[in-house]
């Protein structure tokens, strides 16, 4: 099956600095992927989409300039939490679907990266 | 706008007590809809995907049904390992392929 990797898994940052996370489609070529954030408890909630080559597709209430994503292949997409602060803790979950053209329309998901901010 | 209500938020039964977990949807046009089981840290691990009314999947101890309003996802004896929390989502059939979730219902199987 598909398979979805993120890195890193979890990281503990301070405030003020900045953390990347990967999202990779190991075993075939995405040309959209997604990324989702999730709070405790809760479900997850859409941030983005992220098309390969062109500029990502953010959710309302989601500030592009703090989360910032680039999907420059179609492998790998990536996120980054600018002057990350303690409020933007949380688990960050990427997804890719296969192509259309396989008309699957499923979407795998990745281990998702829990992000600390002290 | 699209929406997925689960229910109950959380379940528990003993080893062997068959349930059912619902979802319910309103969408734009249906693409699919989809039932991901999540363990704690972890992220969703897919399950089924059901794009028409009336059709149903099974996988062991699961098997997932489909009406125009609502889907159902029914544990049939069920063990402590599937105790998780099962998440629903829709797809519509316009824009992108992206995934409208559930809150999801934390499912606790005792032994």
């Amino acid at each position: 099956g598909a398979v979805v990797s993120q890195h890193p898994s979890w990281v503990i940052c301070k405030s003020g600095t900045s953390v990347k996370i990967e999202c990779r489609s190991l075993d075939f070529q995405a040309t959209t992927m997604f990324w989702y954030r999730q709070f405790p408890k809760q479900s997850l909630m859409l941030m983005a989409t992220s098309n390969e080559g062109s500029k990502a597709t953010y959710e309302q209430g989601v500030e592009k300039d703090k989360f910032l994503i680039n999907h420059a292949s179609l492998t790998l997409s990536t996120l980054t939490v600018t002057s990350a602060h303690p409020e933007d803790s949380s688990f960050y979950i990427c997804s890719a679907s296969r192509p259309r053209w396989t008309n699957t329309g499923e979407l795998f998901f990745g281990e998702g990266s829990r992000l600390t901010v002290l | 706008e699209d929406q997925v209500t689960q229910s109950p938020e959380a379940l528990r039964l003993q080893e062997g007590e068959s349930s059912s977990l619902n979802c319910s949807y309103t969408v734009s046009g249906l693409r699919g809809l989809f039932w991901y089981r999540q363990d704690p840290g972890k992220g969703p691990e897919f399950l089924f995907t059901l794009y028409s009314a009336g059709e149903e999947k099974e996988k062991e101890r699961l098997k997932a049904t489909l009406t125009k309003k609502e889907s159902f996802l029914h544990i049939t004896a069920p063990k402590p390992e599937d105790s998780a929390t099962y998440l629903c989502a829709v797809q519509a059939l316009q824009g992108a392929q992206k995934l409208v979730f559930g809150q999801g219902t934390r499912l606790t199987i005792n032994p």
